[in-house]
């Protein structure tokens, strides 16, 4: 899998759009991006994936660039709620291979939203 | 549906005991994974299973851990003989049917003293 790069924290106003950047620059073909958050005590939740069009859903929305060399995280209205570590990953999503199942996370981002 | 579920939510125990985490996924979903969790290293998977399987254990760190599925809806992890360095937060996730996510549990925080 490839791996990702994000900065270590990042601090938003609350009701402010938070933008959470992710470079892959090493990023394959089939391989997807995928988000996930870890609130403070609480096991990883899922937040969105896609391979290069721009995805959107209740949580976010995902801008991938042309190249995918990069991504964007979109919270469009952060809460206090929203506070977490931010994880970016980069992974084949089909079954079968021995990378499936491998969800490799790195140091994330700590995403810290203000009142 | 709860949710995948673990237990307990937390664990005490001393330095040569043995430690049993239990993990029970969300009906239906057929891959089963346990993750462990520290400040030094992040979060690593340890294993993960697949219709009960193991298919991967290449991140059982050594042989005082031992995982099984005996069946689709529970699997435990085990250390023996536990040390003060297995001390960290443990995740078991599961997902469904050729799904591409992972839906993780609220954690069994072991500490070893």
């Amino acid at each position: 899998d490839a791996k990702t790069t994000q900065p270590p924290s990042m601090d938003c106003a609350e009701g402010r759009a938070a933008n959470l950047p992710c470079n892959h620059s090493t990023i394959s073909g089939n391989e997807y991006v995928y988000w996930y958050r870890q609130i403070h005590s609480q096991g990883p939740q899922y937040i969105i994936h896609g391979l290069k069009n721009n995805e959107t859903n209740e949580m976010a929305s995902l801008i991938i660039t042309e190249d995918r060399k990069s991504s964007t995280l979109i919270l469009p209205h952060a809460t206090l709620r929203d506070t977490a570590v931010y994880y970016c990953i980069v992974r084949v999503p089909d079954a079968g291979g021995t990378s499936y199942g491998k969800l490799t996370f790195g140091q994330g981002t700590i995403l810290t939203v203000h009142p | 549906d709860a949710g995948v579920i673990q237990s307990p939510r937390h664990e005490v125990t001393e330095m040569g005991q043995e430690v049993t985490l239990r993990c029970k996924p969300i009906s239906g979903h057929d891959y089963l994974f346990w993750y462990r969790q520290t400040m030094m290293r992040g979060l690593e998977l340890l294993i993960y299973f697949n219709n009960n399987v193991p298919i991967d254990d290449s991140g059982m760190p050594e042989d005082r851990f031992s995982a099984k599925m005996p069946n689709a809806s529970f699997s435990t992890l085990k250390i023996q003989p536990s040390e003060p360095r297995d001390s960290a937060v443990y995740f078991c996730a599961s997902s469904p049917p050729w799904g591409n996510i992972q839906y993780f549990g609220a954690g069994t925080r072991l500490s070893v003293l």
